[in-house]
């Protein structure tokens, strides 16, 4: 299993423009969930899903969306990059909603200019 | 609301025993659960509380007081290699919220 995997794992982009960050497991784990990092900020939840789709917000949604089409895969839009939203993003999966263990991958580092 | 607070550095020297505290408010409970987080990175799951009391896995342990709101993770006989950062978080209706993380410093 390849587990959690995330591209790409750098991007920069200039405000303004818009991109897609992609997130897969192979795991079928039914719950997913996409977090950024900001130092000293610790890991804020944007979106997850509880299963194919089905997405909510998490606590920091505004300027991203989700879908959630396959069990599999669960990309991260930004609308109109900003460099407010420079920061590390963190996609994770868990067997189900009610399992308390989450599988992260490892990251796309995404910096705004 | 839910919001957690924990130390945000905590230096300890090698072969020594560290506690990492986490106080949280939450208006609804279902667990709170510690992740282990070397710089570049991505979290790694360490144990989880559902229930009071401690919950050991070889040299990491957790403990939960749901009366207090209050929990901590405690390394033992500590190595190098458990510089990192730790964060608590908990988890309610389908979220899960993390804490800002405690910085663990690691003196030979």
């Amino acid at each position: 299993n390849a587990g959690v995997t995330q591209t790409p794992k750098f991007q920069v982009l200039k405000t303004g423009q818009s991109m897609t960050l992609q997130c897969a497991q192979d795991m079928n784990h039914e719950y997913m969930s996409w977090y950024r990092q900001d130092p000293g900020m610790g890991l804020r939840l944007i979106h997850y899903s509880v299963g194919a789709g089905i997405t909510d917000q998490g606590e920091v949604p505004n300027g991203y969306n989700v879908s959630r089409s396959t069990t599999e895969d669960f990309p991260l839009r930004l609308l109109s990059a900003a460099p407010s939203q420079t920061s590390v993003y963190f996609c994770a999966s868990s067997y189900s909603p009610t399992a308390y263990e989450q599988y992260f991958g490892p990251g796309t580092r995404l910096t705004v200019t | 609301g839910q919001s957690l607070e924990q130390p945000s550095e905590v230096t300890a020297v090698e072969g020594a025993i560290v506690q990492i505290n986490c106080t949280y408010q939450t208006s609804g409970f279902y667990g709170l659960s510690w992740y282990q987080q070397h710089d570049g990175g991505a979290p790694t799951f360490l144990s989880y509380n559902a229930l009071d009391g401690l919950e050991e896995t070889g040299r990491f342990s957790s403990f939960l007081s749901r009366s207090d709101s209050y929990g901590y993770l405690l390394l033992q006989e500590l190595q190098m290699k458990d510089s990192a950062s730790y964060f608590c978080a908990v988890k309610r209706d389908d979220k899960i919220i993390f804490g800002k993380g405690t910085r663990l410093h690691i003196l030979p």
